[in-house]
């Protein structure tokens, strides 16, 4: 069954420094979506982006933050200078169409120190 | 705003014992209510997507329905490979975003 991959599956960073979290999603699938987990908390929406722009993002989702599909099959997310408080679980997903399931990855647990 | 509760956080249930998750959700338009399985470490595995209420939707032991308030997981015969956390979510027309709960814990034991 297709599943969507991320890489790396951990990564460790120190503040300030700029982290590139990579995704492979679904190949059929138009939507793309990025998600957090910090730990113990809830899955919370960052992005969603379709026909190589972003449809919707969140609150948390600041100028810090980047998406990109740079082919037809990556899709990165971007933290320009991290913080601590982005240490968390993040998950890329995607979706067939606009209300269809979304299928997640593993995620990247980013740990910034 | 959205806004989903699960209930209970955890249960532990022993092998075969049959019971019932909550999702309490608040939407202004409900476009599609999604239940995930989620395993320690791993990311959200999709089991089912009801969009009306009335809707039913049963795959092995599972069992999702849906009403205008909430939405209930009945698991029954529960085997040990189910445990797990159960999360549910709830997407709005004129949204992209799934709005997820904070999950119920399950755990069977043998």
């Amino acid at each position: 069954e297709p599943e969507v991959t991320q890489t790396p599956s951990h990564q460790v960073t120190q503040m300030g420094q700029e982290v590139i979290l990579r995704c492979v999603p679904i190949s059929n699938h138009l939507y793309f979506y990025w998600y957090r987990q910090i730990l113990g908390q809830k899955v919370e929406f960052l992005v969603s982006f379709y026909n190589n722009e972003i449809s919707e993002k969140s609150e948390i989702f600041d100028d810090q933050f980047s998406v990109e599909r740079p082919d037809g099959s990556n899709f990165t997310l971007k933290i320009r200078s991290t913080k601590l408080e982005d240490s968390a679980m993040y998950f890329c997903a995607s979706s067939e169409q606009a209300n269809s399931p979304l299928h997640f990855g593993n995620g990247t647990r980013l740990t910034v120190t | 705003e959205d806004q989903v509760t699960q209930s209970p956080e955890a249960l532990r249930l022993q092998e075969g014992e049959s019971s019932s998750l909550n999702c309490s959700y608040t939407v202004s338009g409900l476009r599609g209510l999604f239940w995930y399985r989620q395993d320690p470490g791993k990311g959200p595995e999709f089991l089912f997507t009801l969009y009306s209420a009335g809707e039913e939707k049963e795959k092995e032991r599972l069992k999702a329905t849906l009403t205008k308030k909430e939405s209930f997981l009945h698991i029954t015969a529960p085997k040990p490979e189910d445990s797990a956390t159960y999360l549910c979510a709830v997407r709005n027309f004129g949204n992209e975003k799934l709005t997820f709960g904070t999950g119920t814990r399950l755990t069977i034991i043998p």
